[in-house]
């Protein structure tokens, strides 16, 4: 059974780097079938597509967040990270890793979220 | 505001039969496949339907999907107290190059 965690700090101070880590156990992030997705809810509202990484290096960003994004592998851990840098107060949300499966927005494990809070 | 459009919320009773619409446009529901999620909230989302109209393993046969030209539905019969969550369409935008998710439907039961 796949399953993935999200882990990182809960409360980030404005203007500061948002950093998460994922970690997956059922599927090996190096083995190139899947791309591995991060995705955010904000408070009362709905899902959003940050980006996904594939194990080539390949990424491909939501154009709104390019500019502030970055995501890696650690292939010997199975995880990947998100780094969302100059967070501010709309930054604050939960955030999802998850699998992605079968075209750009199909995904099929997703870990249980982490709530991150940017405040000073 | 989403690109993909669905109602805010829907309601029905145990038993009936409640459909959810998402409305896109050429770049993402026209040119390609919708999926559908179903959110419990402080639970991780859950994938209800791919490619359109497959049911990942484990979903039950009283939810079934289609699209239509820049429109998707999911149908819900025999509604069940469990069914109560938000529901989500997704799909890729040609346009954008990215991911696009609807607003979400609360569905109560």
């Amino acid at each position: 059974q796949v399953q993935l965690q999200e882990s990182g700090p809960g409360l980030v101070k404005p203007s500061q780097t948002l950093s998460l880590t994922c970690s997956v156990s059922g599927d090996s992030i190096s083995s190139g079938t899947h791309w591995w997705t991060w995705l955010r809810q904000h408070p009362g509202m709905g899902l959003e597509w940050i980006g996904y990484m594939h194990h080539s290096g390949n990424t491909y960003f939501n154009p709104s967040l390019r500019s502030r994004v970055a995501m890696s592998m650690d292939t010997s851990r199975n995880q990947f990270s998100l780094s969302l840098t100059s967070v501010t107060a709309a930054d604050t949300a939960v955030y999802y890793c998850a699998r992605t499966c079968d075209g750009g927005s199909c995904f099929d494990y997703w870990g249980q979220g982490t709530l991150v809070t940017v405040s000073s | 505001q989403s690109v993909l459009t669905q109602p805010p919320s829907a309601s029905g009773t145990p038993g009936q039969r409640v459909t959810i619409s998402c409305s896109g446009s050429k770049s993402n529901i026209g040119s390609n496949s919708v999926n559908w999620y179903q959110h419990v909230p402080g639970t991780a989302p859950k994938l209800l339907m791919q490619n359109n109209n497959q049911r990942p393993s484990g979903v039950p046969a009283r939810f079934s999907g289609s699209k239509s030209g820049t429109s998707a539905s999911l149908a819900i019969s025999g509604l069940q107290s469990e069914d109560e969550a938000d529901y989500y369409c997704a799909a890729w935008d040609d346009s954008l190059n990215g991911a696009l998710f609807g607003g979400g439907t609360k569905l109560t039961v």
